[in-house]
């Protein structure tokens, strides 16, 4: 099956600070969602991008398909960010998600 | 918007009780999905379900059983708790995969202690 992989495993800022996560998959996929754990362990969803970029706010997310990976950058980082970032990706045919093992952002005051 | 709620947020069991951990979507999904996260591990499938009744099994159904008799719900069942089951379990809904957009949407989680 498809492998999901991230990268940093963990990232340290300032706040004000960009940062750049990166997500790569090892086949095609059909779906690639972006999600940010909050601290009471929530999974929020940030985008919905199988390809191209979209941008909301602060966030914005690139995904090159046939190069097989993923970018969430975050601008002007602020504490509120701290929390874990995963990656999925979905495969046609297939009805499951496949998770990154996240990068742990912590962003200091 | 979606809206995916599990029955508790917290939840402290003793070993060898029967346990049930409750999920409903009010989005009219197909799909229902309830994963394990546990430090170190990431999120593990549990079991998924693509249909009321239908059930298929995840990465580590192993001690777990589900029930799906309506669409808007789905149940994870611990039939007998053990340590090792003390985790973060999270539900998840998402419309058919043959669908133009297919995207997960996860409840708030509930923290199982067992004792």
């Amino acid at each position: 099956g498809i492998q999901v992989e991230q990268s940093p495993p963990d990232l340290i800022l300032q706040e004000g600070a960009n940062s750049t996560l990166r997500c790569n998959f090892s086949d095609s996929v059909n779906n690639l969602q972006w999600f940010h754990q909050n601290p009471w362990g929530q999974l929020i969803n940030l985008f919905y991008i199988p390809s191209g970029t979209k941008q909301n706010g602060r966030l914005s997310a690139t995904t090159v398909a046939t190069e097989r990976y993923s970018l969430l950058y975050i601008s002007s980082s602020q504490t509120t960010d701290s929390g874990v970032y995963f990656c999925a990706a979905r495969q046609g045919g297939s009805e499951k998600l496949v998770f990154g093992k996240g990068t742990k952002l912590t962003v200091n005051p | 918007d979606v809206k995916v709620t599990q029955s508790s947020r917290y939840l402290v069991k003793r070993t060898g009780e029967k346990v049930f951990l409750e999920c409903v979507q009010d989005m009219d999904h197909e799909n229902m999905f309830w994963y394990r996260q546990d430090p170190g591990l990431g999120l593990r499938l549990i079991y998924f379900s693509y249909d009321v009744k239908m059930k298929e099994k995840g990465d580590i159904p192993e001690g777990y059983s589900v029930s799906r008799e309506k669409k808007e719900r789905f149940s994870l069942i611990l039939e007998s708790a053990s340590t090792n089951q003390t985790s973060m379990y999270l539900c998840a809904s998402s419309p058919p995969g043959g669908g133009k957009f297919y995207e997960q949407y996860f409840g708030p989680g509930t923290r199982l202690t067992v004792t």
